[in-house]
């Protein structure tokens, strides 16, 4: 079946350190790819997606690349910043997704950044 | 603007109790869910609806009912509540198709049963 699988946290890193959260997935056919971040005290909003292979989503410094050959989706910032502070979501949708799992979490992973 | 409205947002009940969670969304979308955020264990789908009249169960149904009578409101019941239901519910409104995907989160709702 398709799943979600990204690193367990929390992360914690100094202001302007180089962040990677790293996501592989398990799926049929080619999936879209998804980020979402949560802020304290929010909902989940998209951050960033890609929906084929090679494709490089990419919003508010945060990059990720479909990666087809090594099924992964690492979310990557050059320099955190304390707002930056949150939890992040890995998600994949499959194409021609059976009901009920139009989108597929992994567990989230906690990033806390210090000035 | 793209809105999912979801009320309340805090709710401290107890058990056995019913109550209800709303939610709203002005998309027109067709699929709408619920989720349950627990720590350590991510999102857990409840329920979900493919549209006005379709509704099914996801992974952690047990306790729960919804209704979709109209395409904006999905409510969440929870008819018996009891402790092992605290937690930080979300409601998603979602964009479907291949390519188009996107799902719209309620702010959540903090439910805690005693």
């Amino acid at each position: 079946g398709n799943s979600v699988t990204q690193m367990e946290g929390p992360v914690t890193l100094s202001e302007e350190a180089f962040l990677t959260i790293n996501c592989t997935y398990t799926a049929t056919g080619y999936p879209s790819l998804f980020w979402y971040v949560q802020y304290p005290g929010e909902g989940l909003q998209l951050l960033l997606k890609a929906t084929k292979a090679d494709d490089k989503g990419s919003n508010k410094g945060f990059e990720a690349t479909y990666r087809k050959e090594t099924t992964s989706f690492h979310l990557e910032k050059g320099s955190v910043q304390v707002s930056d502070s949150a939890v992040y979501f890995c998600a994949l949708s499959a194409p021609g997704y059976q009901a009920g799992t139009a989108l597929i979490f992994g567990k989230g992973t906690t990033l806390s950044v210090s000035s | 603007e793209a809105q999912v409205t979801q009320n309340p947002r805090y709710l401290i009940t107890v058990t056995g109790k019913k109550l209800t969670v709303t939610c709203s969304q002005n998309m027109n979308h067709e699929y709408m869910s619920w989720y349950r955020q627990d720590p350590g264990l991510g999102l857990r789908q409840i329920y979900y609806s493919m549209n006005v009249e379709v509704t099914d169960k996801g992974d952690v149904p047990e306790g729960y009912k919804v209704s979709r009578k109209e395409k904006r409101n999905f409510p969440l019941i929870l008819e018996s509540p009891s402790p092992n239901q605290t937690s930080l519910y979300f409601c998603a409104s979602i964009s479907t198709g291949d390519m188009n995907t996107e799902a719209f989160f309620g702010q959540g709702t903090r439910l805690t049963v005693v």
